[in-house]
């Protein structure tokens, strides 16, 4: 079975730009997360689609960070302008069903992402 | 509301000792409760989940963590370190609608020859 794929794995950018990554979940899979990992820490959960609709966005920075998935598959997260303090680890996540505290997250191998 | 605090940001072992991560949580439900692990630029791979069953759950690479109520841990061990266990180490807990997880700060393995 195939994990749960990101691109690119690595994006260097100056700030004020804008960035795009891009998820594909696991076949089947209805719900998917983004999630950002700053150096040293946990991730922290940025956003959760159910199919194609948001369940929760709340730690979502909205006036510099949007997502969307088209169809209820593919994920792209999307930052523009870019700021020094996102540098991180940016991991998309995909589950089963969602909703249910027993369902299992994978995660993808995330993309590093360096503001300078 | 929910939380998990590892006790350890860091452990040091010697290959061939046991291991022993330390997890505590806090959760307003009966939570579900996961390892998982986080090699150098890899993603998080899930090592075992604890949903309710047994209370002594067995993950891959003979990991196991053992649930316990009274003292609201999800400790993780594992009898005989790898030189391949070293990598970061997350506890996460579950137990809110809407399956949010919540992360400890993680672990940090070291495993000596």
């Amino acid at each position: 079975e195939a994990g749960v794929a990101q691109s690119p794995r690595y994006k260097i950018i100056e700030k004020r730009q804008s960035v795009a990554f891009w998820c594909n979940p696991i076949s089947g899979h209805a719900t998917l997360y983004w999630y950002q990992q700053i150096l040293g820490q946990g991730p922290k959960l940025l956003i959760q689609f159910q199919n194609n609709g948001v369940v929760d966005d709340s730690q979502l920075p909205k006036d510099r960070f949007s997502a969307e998935r088209l169809k209820g598959v593919d994920s792209t997260l999307k930052i523009q302008p870019a700021k020094l303090e996102d540098s991180a680890v940016y991991l998309c996540a995909s589950s089963l069903v969602g909703g249910i505290p027993t369902d299992t997250q994978y995660f993808g191998p995330g993309t590093r992402l360096t503001v300078l | 509301a929910q939380s998990v605090t590892q006790l350890d940001s860091h452990v040091s072992v010697s290959e061939g000792t046991p291991v022993l991560l330390r997890c505590n949580y806090s959760s307003s439900y009966s939570p579900s409760l996961f390892w998982y692990v986080q090699h150098p630029n890899k993603g998080l791979q899930l090592l075992l989940k604890y949903t309710s069953a047994a209370t002594l759950v067995k993950g891959i690479n003979g990991f196991e963590a053992e649930f316990k109520k009274s003292e609201t841990s999800f400790h993780l061990t594992k009898p005989s370190a790898h030189m391949s266990d070293a990598a970061e180490y997350f506890c996460v807990v579950n137990g809110a609608a809407g399956n949010k997880l919540t992360f400890g700060g993680g672990t940090r393995v070291l495993v000596k020859p």
